[in-house]
């Protein structure tokens, strides 16, 4: 049974600094990983999908990573800025691939 | 129009009411899902719609009872509801075949008395 795993459960920082969530999952024959965003009381914002044939996408200041034969998948936010504050999701397919297992997000503040 | 919309946003009922949560999507896609969001737990797909048909049912409880007229629309009927259902119920959509990002409405946040 997949279990996605996310580090650390909140993370505070000041406006400006570089930051890296992080996502591990225990099975990796997965072929894509996903992040979200969540905003308190919405619903979850699809940020980046990587396909499991690559390694990073980007999108303006997000930059995402896939190591499938570690497991691992890390979120990197440039220049942090206070509307990044939020709770960011991965996940992955498992079981008949239409399933998301979800981690339990990290919550971030972003300080100005 | 958004790409997916959940009615109402709020609801607040008693044990013995029954009512339903509707989805609504304009992305075109032919998958729809509903997930359950509890206090300090992840996320859970409770069903899958592909092409209208159920594919997927995750010993969710009877007293759930989902319905998918067509491609578009998906609700979920509530009935004789207990307080541990108290949750955010998502509802998402995508393009069949578990490779395209699913897209998500805001939820609905029930309360059950």
């Amino acid at each position: 049974k997949q279990e996605v795993t996310q580090i650390p459960a909140a993370l505070s920082v000041p406006e400006g600094e570089n930051l890296v969530l992080n996502c591990s999952f225990t099975d990796s024959a997965i072929y894509n990983l996903q992040w979200f965003r969540q905003d308190p009381g919405k619903g979850l914002t699809s940020l980046l999908l990587i396909q499991s044939s690559q390694r990073e996408q980007t999108s303006g200041r997000l930059n995402a990573s896939l190591d499938k034969s570690s497991g691992r998948s890390t979120l990197y936010i440039a220049a942090s800025q206070p509307g990044d504050s939020a709770t960011y999701l991965c996940a992955v397919p498992s079981g008949s691939a239409r399933q998301l297992t979800f981690g339990s997000g990290t919550q971030l503040t972003v300080l100005p | 129009e958004t790409g997916v919309t959940q009615t109402p946003r709020h609801l607040v009922m008693g044990m013995t009411n029954k009512k339903s949560l509707k989805c609504e999507q304009h992305l075109g896609h032919n998958a729809m899902y509903w997930y359950k969001q509890s206090a300090k737990k992840p996320l859970e797909l409770m069903f899958v719609y592909s092409l209208e048909e159920r594919v997927e049912n995750n010993s969710v409880p009877s007293r759930f009872s989902p319905e998918c007229p067509n491609s578009s629309h998906l609700f979920l009927h509530l009935h004789t509801l207990q307080p541990e259902d108290s949750a955010l119920y998502l509802c998402a959509s995508s393009q069949d075949g578990g490779r395209q990002p699913q897209h998500f409405g805001d939820g609905t946040r029930l309360s059950i008395l």
